[in-house]
């Protein structure tokens, strides 16, 4: 299953509303699940099955959709926001991530 | 806190193995909720899945990779491994250990930092 995020890389300031896109080539029903990566740092897990918060995240992070297509929003973005995100698909072997989504400071 | 941490050779060369052992502190390998797995990103390029054990030795792994992978696990030393073999300069990433929550939903819930391997002569 092929997982396209879009936009591949975006500018935002601190306060911003930012909401990034996955789709799945095919359904993947609620087996979606998204990811922070900063550089040397461990990737992070930030919503599992679509819209459920990892324990830990802020509640500024939140997922939604289900099918084909889902979103992460930040509702206010905070200097620590800057980074990259990934979706994942856990419907079906072989696991497979999104491209990433570069956010990055305006 | 759980914590995993990938070790192993940082330059491999090619036709070589390449062998990480990804040691899991704070935690048991042996907790029946979890598989545990190895994930790998090409510089500029996405993350991607390459297989993942289970405390009793079951494996999955990656069809495009199937032929070149073995994962292990050893309970008493609260450690798991990956050998890849037959590498190419194909196979320089940034190689991940993380632990997946198997249940309902399957997702990675803690990593470890990562460790660059570069095939090269």
């Amino acid at each position: 299953i092929q997982m396209t995020q879009s936009p591949s890389s975006l500018s935002a300031s601190v306060g911003d509303r930012v909401t990034i896109t996955c789709r799945a080539s095919q359904s993947i029903t609620t087996y979606l699940n998204w990811y922070q990566q900063k550089p040397g740092k461990a990737p992070k897990l930030l919503i599992y099955a679509a819209s459920s918060l990892q324990s830990g995240v802020p509640s500024r992070f939140s997922g939604s959709g289900s099918g084909t297509d889902f979103t992460l929003t930040i509702s206010s973005l905070q200097p620590e926001d800057f980074a990259t995100y990934s979706c994942q698909q856990s419907f079906s072997s072989p696991k497979t991530f999104g491209q990433g989504t570069k956010l990055e400071i305006k | 806190q759980l914590q995993l941490q990938e070790s192993g050779p940082g330059l491999v060369k090619p036709s070589e193995t390449l062998s990480l052992t990804c040691t899991v502190s704070s935690g048991s390998i042996s907790d029946s909720n979890y598989f545990w797995g190895w994930i790998r990103q090409p510089p500029g390029k996405r993350l991607e899945w390459i297989g993942e054990i289970y405390y009793s030795g079951t494996t999955y792994y990656s069809p495009s990779l199937k032929s070149r992978v073995t994962i292990s696990v050893d309970t008493s030393k609260n450690q798991f491994s990956l050998r890849l073999n037959s590498v190419t300069a194909a196979d320089t990433a940034l190689y991940y250990c993380a632990r997946l929550w198997s249940g309902y939903s399957d997702y990675f819930d803690s990593w470890g930092q990562g460790t660059l391997v570069t095939v090269s002569s």
